[in-house]
């Protein structure tokens, strides 16, 4: 089945730094969503993006829908310590099952006070 | 709004057992779905529902069994319980087919 690359895996940094994760795919996507998951709880949706080109933000967090539909990326600024947790982007494949998405691996985020 | 609601948080079951898992929102969703998550495998899709009575399987539909009676509820049964069913499982809904989908807290499974 289709599969989204996302990276990195895991990051180690340092509060107040900036973070920046992408996923990518070999088909185009229509929709991308970004997810993130605190220990023992459901994923949250932090930048629901629907256009291609599309830059959207949310705080300290800013997302892109690339221009070739293939990929999205996810910046988080002026890193804190609660913005550990594993991030996930999503997928809407064109042309796929109705409303399916497929999800990446996850990065898991650390931050060092 | 409660949003989307699962019940049991955490279910210990002996192989062969059967159980239901519940899921519930309050948004008045067309779209509802379940996932499974495991250690690095990310988020796969089990079943998925677009509206009442109607049902569909996901990517991994083996062993799990769901139906969809009213727009609120869409529970999943497992009907003889496995170890390799041990996994955290996620409700999710969104509002139609083409928008962004909110989940549940999850249920933790152990299949002994």
């Amino acid at each position: 089945g289709q599969q989204l690359n996302q990276s990195p895996q895991s990051m180690f940094i340092q509060e107040g730094e900036d973070v920046s994760m992408n996923c990518t795919s070999s088909s185009i996507f229509n929709t991308w969503l970004w997810y993130k998951q605190d220990p023992g709880e459901g994923p949250v949706l932090l930048i629901a993006l629907y256009k291609a080109g599309e830059l959207t933000s949310n705080g300290r967090l800013t997302a892109q829908f690339g221009i070739t539909r293939k990929d999205s990326f996810l910046n988080i600024s002026a890193s804190i310590p609660s913005d550990v947790g594993i991030y996930f982007c999503a997928g809407r494949p064109a042309g796929g099952s109705q409303g399916n998405l497929i999800f990446g691996k996850g990065t898991k985020l650390s931050v060092k006070p | 709004n409660a949003g989307v609601t699962q019940t049991p948080k955490f279910q210990v079951l002996k192989t062969g057992q059967s159980m239901t898992l519940q899921c519930a929102q309050d948004m008045n969703h067309e779209y509802m779905s379940w996932y499974r998550q495991d250690p690095g495998m990310g988020l796969r899709l089990i079943h998925y529902s677009v509206g009442a009575g109607i049902t569909d399987q996901g990517e991994v539909p083996n062993g799990y069994n769901v139906s969809r009676s009213t727009t609120e509820d869409f529970p999943l049964r497992l009907l003889s319980a496995a170890p390799s069913q041990t996994s955290v499982y996620f409700c999710a809904s969104s509002y139609s087919l083409d928008y962004e989908q909110y989940f549940g807290p999850g249920t933790r499974l152990t299949v002994t």
